[in-house]
């Protein structure tokens, strides 16, 4: 499989569920982002891992834990979330900053918090 | 602030009309630019980029970027637009690490 893949594509949880979400690439790229995608709003960068390694944390909520455990695996653990946190979560990779070569974007998880 | 603005919200165009999205940037350098383009339910794709060289880049799909340095601008462009072009259009820049900023997206409505 190639490309970057979300699992799964709609989540529906309560406000006291723990979920996680997870994002997997196969293309040899060494960074990997969270974004989230809310109805009329630009996307909002969460958290960014360089070589497995946290380099950007944009004033997250603890609520949004990610983790990262190895260059081809993302996840986005969730606990105690709110109604607000209802978007579109993309996951996407890049080589390096993805200044030359853009980012490669999955199809997104539809979180519904209820 | 480093910025990137998208100016239209939403543009309907008939199809066989050409098209031009438009996009202004605010850094202190020349960033890289980007086009991204967002289908219903679905992730981003990338259209095209532009750092230095000739000003008019080509993409996929039949999409072209030109970029302005005097206008602080990069504007998409399509001859003639196709019922498929219907979607939702991401302007972006980087000028290096990890951050990646995006316009808020103009929405493309194409009618027969």
């Amino acid at each position: 499989e190639t490309g970057v893949t979300q699992t799964p594509r709609h989540l529906v949880m309560g406000m006291t569920n723990k979920k996680s979400l997870k994002c997997e690439q196969h293309l040899g790229h060494n960074a990997m982002y969270w974004y989230k995608q809310s109805a009329k709003k630009p996307l909002e960068l969460m958290f960014v891992y360089s070589l497995e390694e946290r380099v950007e944390n944009n004033s997250v909520p603890s609520r949004f834990s990610p983790e990262c455990p190895n260059s081809s695996h993302l996840f986005l653990h969730l606990h105690t979330l709110q109604p607000e946190d209802s978007a579109l979560y993309l996951c996407a990779s890049s080589q390096s900053g993805g200044r030359d070569y853009g980012y490669t974007f999955g199809s997104g998880t539809r979180l519904t918090v209820v | 602030a480093q910025s990137v603005t998208q100016p239209d919200i939403h543009i309907t165009v008939s199809e066989g009309a050409s098209l031009e999205l438009r996009c202004n940037y605010s850094y202190g350098a020349t960033p890289y630019l980007f086009w991204y383009v967002q289908s219903p339910g679905q992730g981003l794709q990338l259209l095209l980029k532009y750092f230095s060289g000739d000003t008019l880049v080509q993409g996929i799909k039949g999409f072209e970027a030109e970029f302005k340095r005097s206008q602080s601008s990069f504007n998409l462009r399509k001859p003639s637009v196709h019922w498929s072009d219907a979607a939702e259009y991401f302007c972006a820049a980087n000028t290096g690490g990890f951050k990646t900023i995006f316009g808020a997206g103009t929405r493309l409505f194409v009618k027969a």
